[in-house]
């Protein structure tokens, strides 16, 4: 079964904290992992892509297919980091299925 | 810049009546669209594959002839959300992929409210 989990709703950091954002997987296949944010009032936007291997925001994540993880990192925290994440994974068929999301919050 | 326009983006309306949702690619063709709904505080959930001059694909447990879609352009798909009743009041988003590889874009979202 194609499956995205995100396990942790809600995650609260102080300004300048490192940040960890879990994502976890399930696909039989060669995934494509996405991140996806969702700043407050605004659409979604892609943050990151796992083929891209590139870093956004100060934003970096690796796919890693033993442990099937594909989690969001960022060493230092800032206060417009707070906002709504998506993991998700591309099928074959170019659908998007998406993880329940985990919702940052970055307090000063 | 934005690659989507949806439209409109605030509905309220009563029950019993049927809403038009447009979602239009910007700049590019797309012969792919797609239409999610997001419930309050809960994830996006895939409703439906737009194919321009085709059916659209629909999820399981998703009603085909409640959800009426249509995609007659290679820039234009929409959604008709037919005989509304409150319980299909949510947020509705589409998105398109620019091409080849590329990622999906989103639109910015359709609130709808049945009263």
């Amino acid at each position: 079964a194609q499956r995205v989990t995100q396990p942790e709703k809600l995650l609260s950091v102080f300004k300048g904290a490192p940040v960890e954002l879990k994502c976890n997987y399930s696909y039989s296949g060669s995934p494509e992992l996405f991140w996806y944010v969702q700043y407050s009032r605004q659409r979604l936007q892609l943050l990151l892509r796992h083929i891209s291997r590139e870093s956004i925001k100060g934003f970096t994540a690796d796919l890693n297919k033993g442990e099937t993880s594909f989690h969001l990192k960022k060493p230092f925290a800032q206060e417009e980091d707070s906002a709504m994440y998506y993991c998700a994974l591309r099928s074959q068929t170019d659908k998007l299925i998406f993880g329940t999301g985990t919702r940052l919050q970055v307090f000063p | 810049g934005a690659v989507v326009s949806q439209h409109p983006s605030w509905v309220i309306c009563k029950s019993g009546t049927s809403v038009k949702i447009e979602c239009r690619s910007l700049d590019f063709q797309a012969t792919t669209m797609f239409w999610y709904r997001q419930f309050p505080k809960q994830s996006l959930m895939l409703m439906a594959t737009s194919n321009e001059g085709s059916k659209a694909t629909y999820e399981q447990g998703v009603e085909k002839d409640k959800f009426l879609i249509n995609h007659a352009s290679l820039t234009l798909s929409t959604l008709t959300v037919t005989s509304a009743h409150p319980e299909d009041s949510s947020f509705y988003i589409c998105s398109v992929i620019a091409g080849g590889n590329q990622p999906q874009h989103f639109g910015d979202g359709t609130r709808l409210s049945i009263l």
